[in-house]
């Protein structure tokens, strides 16, 4: 039931720009973004609901494709304080309704000078 | 205001020695996680607690592992005995609502990083 995301790992350049994609095989509710950096708790970006909504935060946007089952995060002109380690987190509707949020293994963001 | 608290920060103990975690989430916030995070993985949760019940354990290794909420507020992971294979961090967050609703996020403590030897 774990989230795939993809790439692994992706290095750029400050201003360039980069797509992260998280795809599962389960029917979504709800997809998580997270971002933590080394030896630091994750901290919250954004959550998408059913529906296909596309939100942002500052320069990084994200889209659900419910039909899809697939999410994708978009980070814009990067900045240095963009590295880190990128999760997704899909929810799903469990048997008596007891959402269950499970995390993919993320994405390791480096964006150098 | 004061995020979620975590203590301690570093534990190392020797294989099936007892160990505890503690959380004090934020104020407010009925809706308490702890999650497993092993080096390179996403955080895996292990409970999930609203209020004082847990609602989601269904990955809680139950024989060795325990987790207690009592007023619905802080709470302790307790781990006994420890295996090698328990080292990792151990990260507990608190949300102001179910997983789920709109605009609901959950925020993490820093963690407690487990060694056993």
């Amino acid at each position: 039931q774990q989230p795939v995301q993809s790439p692994q790992a992706v290095i750029l350049r400050e201003g360039e720009d980069a797509v992260i994609n998280c795809s599962s095989s389960k029917a979504l509710y709800s997809v998580h973004w997270y971002r933590q950096k080394h030896g630091e708790a994750p901290v919250f970006l954004m959550i998408l609901l059913k529906g296909g909504e596309q939100k942002g935060h500052e320069k990084i946007s994200a889209s659900f494709n419910e039909k899809k089952q697939q999410s994708s995060l978009y980070l814009t002109a990067s900045q240095l304080s963009y590295s880190g380690t990128y999760f997704c987190g899909t929810e799903i509707v469990r048997a008596g309704s007891a959402r269950q949020l499970t995390f993919g293994s993320g994405t390791q963001l480096t964006v150098l000078p | 205001e004061a995020g979620v608290v975590q203590s301690p920060r570093y534990k190392i103990i020797e294989k099936k020695q007892p160990v505890a975690f503690w959380c004090n989430p934020i104020s407010g916030h009925n809706t308490l996680y702890w999650y497993r995070q092993n080096l390179g993985q996403g955080p895996e949760l292990l409970i999930r607690y609203e209020n004082e019940e847990a609602v989601d354990d269904s990955q809680l290794p139950k024989d060795r592992f325990s987790a207690e909420r009592l007023k619905g507020v802080d709470s302790t992971l307790k781990i006994q005995p420890a295996e090698l294979g328990d080292s990792a961090v151990y990260l507990c967050a608190s949300s102001p609502r179910p997983v789920g609703a709109r605009n609901t996020e959950a925020f993490f403590g820093q963690g407690t990083r487990l060694t056993v030897v």
